[in-house]
């Protein structure tokens, strides 16, 4: 069965400390994984899709990589404005998006 | 473009009512999904369509949830009846392709069954 566990589960930092976010994922086939955005009341916002091991993505402050297991995300000298919740999602031979459970950032300022 | 359109943003109602979400994904997305979000659960797939035909139900909870999508500008999820274990956000989202693209998410309708 498919499965994504994320961790931590809620992470406070200081506005421009650096940290990562983790993702380990079993699926059959790995068609992609993706990293999502959730900002309170709303839905969830795209951020990346990684198709293969080694791949890395980079958008503004936030890089993610993916390995045979995981994905991280590395958030670089985050700002107050990243505070959110981010999901991690895997895609197998299904085409069906399986969602982790979230990782809550919060950056002070 | 106006992205993934749901409604009603927020439904209360008492237990045993019939309630109905509504969804318009974005022109030309071929593939649609309904999703229910709580804390305790996160994110979990209900049912997904690709051009208008449901392909994988199993993510329906009993026989009191059922889903259509007439067109492929329209597709409603509806309980009846409803209980207070219902409460949750739900989430429509709408895709080009079901595999290989990131889904668009809709804004969601959060539902309280008192």
């Amino acid at each position: 069965e498919d499965q994504v566990t994320q961790s931590p589960e809620a992470l406070r930092l200081q506005e421009g400390e650096s940290s990562s976010l983790n993702c380990s994922y079993t699926v059959s086939g790995l068609r992609g994984l993706f990293w999502y955005r959730q900002d309170p009341g709303k839905g969830p916002e795209f951020l990346f899709t990684l198709y293969s091991a080694g791949e890395e993505k980079e958008k503004e402050r936030l890089k993610a990589t993916l390995t045979k297991k995981e994905s991280f995300l590395h958030i670089t000298a985050p700002k107050p404005e990243d505070s959110a919740t981010y999901l991690c999602a895997v895609q197998g031979g299904g085409g069906k998006l399986i969602f982790g459970q979230g990782t809550e950032l919060s950056v002070k300022p | 473009d106006a992205g993934v359109i749901q409604s009603p943003r927020h439904e209360v109602t008492e237990m045993g009512q019939e309630v109905t979400l509504r969804c318009k994904p974005i022109s030309g997305h071929n593939s649609l999904f309904w999703y229910r979000q709580t804390m305790m659960r996160g994110l979990e797939l209900l049912i997904y369509f690709n051009n208008n035909v449901p392909i994988d139900d199993s993510g329906m909870p009993e026989d009191r949830f059922s889903a259509k999508m007439p067109n492929a500008s329209f597709s409603t999820l509806k309980i009846q009846p409803s209980e207070p274990r219902d409460s949750a956000v739900y989430f429509c989202a709408s895709s080009p392709e079901p595999i290989y693209y990131g889904y668009t998410f809709g804004s969601g309708t959060r539902l309280t069954v008192v």
